[in-house]
């Protein structure tokens, strides 16, 4: 079945670059998200790559897509104390139809 | 961007009373909306798809009867957890999408805590 993993924790220094990993087994993967989750409160989408990409960039935050290994990355670049909170990795499986989320990844940021 | 709003926001029940949660699509037509349960430190888990009009389809080891989903409109679908026991404090999430988009839009979740 599909699976998605992350590791749980990260911690970096403010100004600091970070990079959060995920791996995912559906190989006819779609999309694939990232999503943040400040404590309490909803997901909200950061960024997508379509499968046929291997890298996105959107401001401070660059995804890369290795679709060979399946794995995708999010990198935050000058990381920020705001910036701390869960990062979920997603998949949208084949069809559309649903969407799995990896146990998220909690990013804590020390000024 | 698209908003979803979700109400209550936390709510505070006895054990056996039954509990509504709304989920609104504010300035978009959803025709599908996901309903999520998020335990403490874990990911989300997909409880239910409904498609408006339609019945909800579960997931695996989701309970329909006990979690109620009705989708009568393109702006709104409600989840009922009905007898509730404090196993099912959790922290409740919908989403919505419009259909061909690829993009879903989380509401700010629901915290029920069953006492």
């Amino acid at each position: 079945g599909e699976d998605v993993e992350q590791s749980l924790f990260l911690s970096v220094r403010e100004g600091d670059s970070s990079v959060i990993n995920c791996t995912y087994t559906d190989s006819s993967s779609t999309y694939l998200y990232w999503y943040k989750q400040e404590p309490g409160a909803g997901l909200q989408l950061l960024t997508y790559i379509f499968s046929n990409m291997d890298m996105k960039q959107d401001q401070r935050l660059t995804v890369l897509l290795n679709k060979k290994d399946k794995h995708l990355s999010l990198r935050i670049a000058d990381t920020q104390t705001g910036d701390s909170a869960i990062y979920f990795c997603a998949e949208m499986t084949t069809g559309g139809f649903k969407t799995i989320f990896g146990a998220g990844t909690r990013l804590f940021v020390k000024a | 961007g698209a908003v979803v709003s979700q109400h209550p926001s936390r709510v505070i029940c006895k054990s056996g009373t039954s509990v509504k949660i709304e989920c609104r699509s504010l300035d978009f037509q959803a025709t599908t909306m996901f309903w999520y349960r998020q335990f403490p430190k874990q990911s989300l888990m997909l409880m239910a798809t409904s498609n408006e009009g339609s019945k909800a389809t579960y997931e695996q080891g989701v309970e329909k009867d006990k979690f109620l989903i009705n989708h009568a409109s393109l702006t709104l679908s409600t989840l009922t957890v009905t007898s509730a026991h404090p196993e099912d404090s959790s922290f409740y999430i919908c989403s919505a999408k419009e259909a061909g988009d690829n993009e879903q839009f989380f509401g700010p979740g629901t915290r029920l805590t069953v006492l």
